[in-house]
């Protein structure tokens, strides 16, 4: 069974900062896709990025980029220039690319934005 | 992007009563929509699948009589807590996936269900 990994509960970024968060999954599958959503308290999840496992190169939105390592199952998010609409909780999540569409998500790392 | 609207947003009822909660996807037709559990404080739980016209799909440990979900059509899911106990009283998410080849679940911005 697939299982994904967010080691970090909280970080903390001051304003305008650089802040990479963490994900590891697992998976005996070749083909998939992997995510990142946002969770402001308003708790409306949102799309940050996405990934194809078969693509080499890394996705990029904006202030917001992944390092993707396929060989190593991690799926880090890298926002730069943080800003304080950043602070939310902060999801990974996988999915298969066929059969079930359903997500497996992280347990999500709370991201303070400091003034 | 695509919109899912959740409707009630907040929802206070008696123990013993039932519950129906709308998940409509506005701008899109949704074959596939799902329904989780929040906890305060935890990630989201899968609660099932559902797929326009057929019956959902249940994770385990997930009550099928409590929970009855009913996709009647491609831009309509609703949710109905049967028999609502305080221990019911949590926050519910819907998302919904475009199309055939859509790959990107798009949510619902949830339904805080009390039971008192």
């Amino acid at each position: 069974a697939q299982t994904v990994t967010q080691s970090q509960p909280e970080m903390s970024v001051q304003e305008a900062e650089t802040v990479t968060l963490s994900c590891t999954y697992d998976t005996s599958e070749s083909d998939y896709y992997l995510f990142w959503y946002k969770q402001p308290p308003s708790r409306q999840m949102i799309l940050v990025i996405r990934q194809e496992a078969y693509k080499q190169q890394n996705a990029t939105e904006n202030r917001f980029s992944v390092n993707f390592q396929k060989a190593a199952k991690s799926f880090s998010l890298k926002i730069s220039d943080s800003q304080l609409g950043d602070a939310a909780m902060y999801f990974c999540a996988y999915r298969r690319q066929s059969g079930t569409y359903k997500y497996i998500f992280g347990t999500g790392t709370r991201l303070k934005v400091l003034a | 992007g695509a919109v899912v609207s959740q409707h009630p947003s907040w929802v206070i009822c008696k123990s013993g009563t039932s519950v129906k909660i709308e998940c409509r996807s506005l701008d899109f037709q949704a074959t596939t929509m799902f329904w989780y559990r929040q906890f305060p404080k935890q990630s989201l739980m899968l609660m099932a699948t559902s797929n326009e016209g057929s019956k959902a799909t249940y994770e385990q440990g997930v009550e099928k009589d409590k929970f009855l979900i009913n996709h009647a059509s491609l831009t309509l899911s609703t949710l109905t807590v049967t028999s609502a106990h305080p221990e019911d009283s949590s926050f519910y998410i819907c998302s919904a996936k475009a199309g055939l080849g859509g790959n990107i679940q798009y949510f619902g911005a949830g339904t805080r269900l009390s039971v008192l």
